[in-house]
């Protein structure tokens, strides 16, 4: 596509439900990141995933959350028993190979709220 | 650990002013620098990047340097205009084979008329 697609956009949820994100990177981008923005925190990164390699999970930040990239392509971010300290603006970006020649690409984010 | 701070926001100008927004990072070795923008309701965009001590990033009459010696990337614009109201985040990498985006917490620019 001709950005990174994320849905959805805006998703309200009520505490101890599971949610699903979703992001779609650019066709032919390799490398596929998560991060989390926070009310007044900067970016925080959660996983990466590059090609068929096992995924980089340090930044997830406890074991209710989980993410798949299927065929190398679409991810899914999966919170489960949500609370409400994890709701914030979840970023999705992509990246030819890595993102250290020429940064990442974002999506619009889904904003999550837990209540 | 690599860390970025930013000026704290938020950030008020009239339009036409001259703009800076500081950034500092640690880091080792040669990390590169970026500046993402994101404007409301949007994601965050790459507005520029140096990848090299000295290095100008430029791009939508915005710049920023890499300093090395001061640790520094402030980014820089001589003349405002209220559609740069947007919340500007700086980030390192750390060289051209990593992955792990490290941001500063962000700072709020809004542009009045």
């Amino acid at each position: 596509g001709a950005g990174v697609s994320q849905s959805p956009s805006n998703k309200v949820t009520e505490k101890g439900k599971d949610v699903e994100l979703r992001c779609d990177p650019i066709s032919g981008h390799t490398a596929l990141y998560w991060y989390r923005q926070s009310l007044g925190q900067g970016l925080e990164f959660l996983i990466y995933f590059q090609g068929n390699s096992a995924p980089d999970k340090s930044g997830l930040p406890s074991d209710r959350f989980s993410a798949e990239r299927t065929g190398g392509s679409v991810s899914t971010l999966t919170i489960q028993r949500t609370q409400q300290e994890d709701s914030a603006v979840y970023l999705c970006a992509s990246s030819l190979k890595s993102a250290g020649g020429s940064g990442a690409f974002f999506g619009q984010g889904t904003r999550l709220t837990v209540v | 650990g690599d860390s970025v701070t930013q000026m704290e926001g938020p950030v008020t100008l009239s339009e036409e002013a001259f703009l800076t927004i500081n950034c500092t990072y640690t880091a080792t070795g040669y990390p590169s620098l970026f500046w993402y923008v994101q404007y409301p309701g949007e994601g965050l965009q790459l507005l520029l990047k140096a990848t090299k001590a000295d290095d100008k990033g430029s791009n939508k009459g915005f710049e920023a340097t890499y300093r090395k010696e001061t640790t520094s990337f402030h980014l820089e614009k001589g003349s405002v205009q209220v559609s740069d109201s947007a919340v500007y985040f700086c980030a390192l990498i750390q060289g051209a084979g990593s992955y792990q985006l490290t941001f500063g917490k962000g700072t709020k620019l809004s542009v009045i008329p």
